[in-house]
């Protein structure tokens, strides 16, 4: 079942600081964030474990609730090269990933 | 350089016709996955290997097929019994199975008219 995200679409100006979240009605063994720039593949981000870490990727951080099935990723300070799709993808037991419908994030000057 | 090609970026096909989406990867990673992305839907499943000569159905399997015959390699053909096979489709592979980091190839445009 694909985990939902919200929102689906947001507009920045540099700068400013996003959170996407990212649900799931699964127990959730760990969570992936990807970026895709439009008409590119998407690129990796961060994984998240089972434990409720937060890791970090310059100014791009998560975290994971797993008690909530939760995943929220946060962008500080915005920048242009930001503007991507962002996907959550959650694992779940033995089945492979399962990505989010995306959320279009958009950074204008 | 490593890294997952995929060919032809663009495919242009009439209804009707088998076609084939080459991935090739020398990452030397154990598994490797198909997906079909349409706008607004994400990135859906569609076989993924865990390892050569082994390969499972994802979500939306049906009018597709795969083989893995090398570790390298994991072509898609799209049947003429996928009724709406204009998408964009990426292949990705990864080091382990299932929760290790998926790399992207740059994607097949495919269209059928």
């Amino acid at each position: 079942q694909q985990p939902v995200q919200s929102p689906q679409a947001v507009i920045l100006r540099e700068g400013e600081d996003a959170v996407i979240n990212c649900s799931s009605s699964k127990a959730l063994y760990s969570v992936h964030w990807y970026r895709q720039k439009h008409g590119e593949a998407p690129v990796f981000l961060m994984i998240l474990l089972k434990g409720g870490e937060q890791k970090g990727h310059e100014k791009i951080s998560a975290s994971f609730n797993e008690k909530k099935q939760q995943s929220s990723l946060y962008l500080t300070a915005s920048q242009l090269s930001y503007s991507g799709t962002y996907f959550c993808g959650t694992l779940s037991g033995n089945t492979p990933l399962v990505f989010g419908k995306g959320t279009r994030l958009s950074v204008i000057a | 350089d490593g890294g997952i090609t995929q060919s032809p970026k663009y495919l242009f096909r009439k209804e009707g016709q088998n076609v084939t989406l080459s991935c090739e990867q020398n990452l030397n990673h154990d598994a490797m996955y198909w997906y079909r992305q349409d706008p607004g839907q994400g990135l859906r499943l569609i076989y993924y290997s865990q390892i050569v000569n082994d390969f499972q159905k994802g979500d939306i399997a049906e009018g597709y097929s795969v083989s893995r015959e090398k570790k390298e390699s994991f072509p898609l053909t799209v049947t003429s019994a996928q009724k709406n096979p204009t998408a964009f489709y990426l292949c990705a592979s990864s080091l382990g199975p299932l929760s290790y980091e998926q790399y992207f190839g740059p994607g097949t445009r495919l269209t059928v008219t």
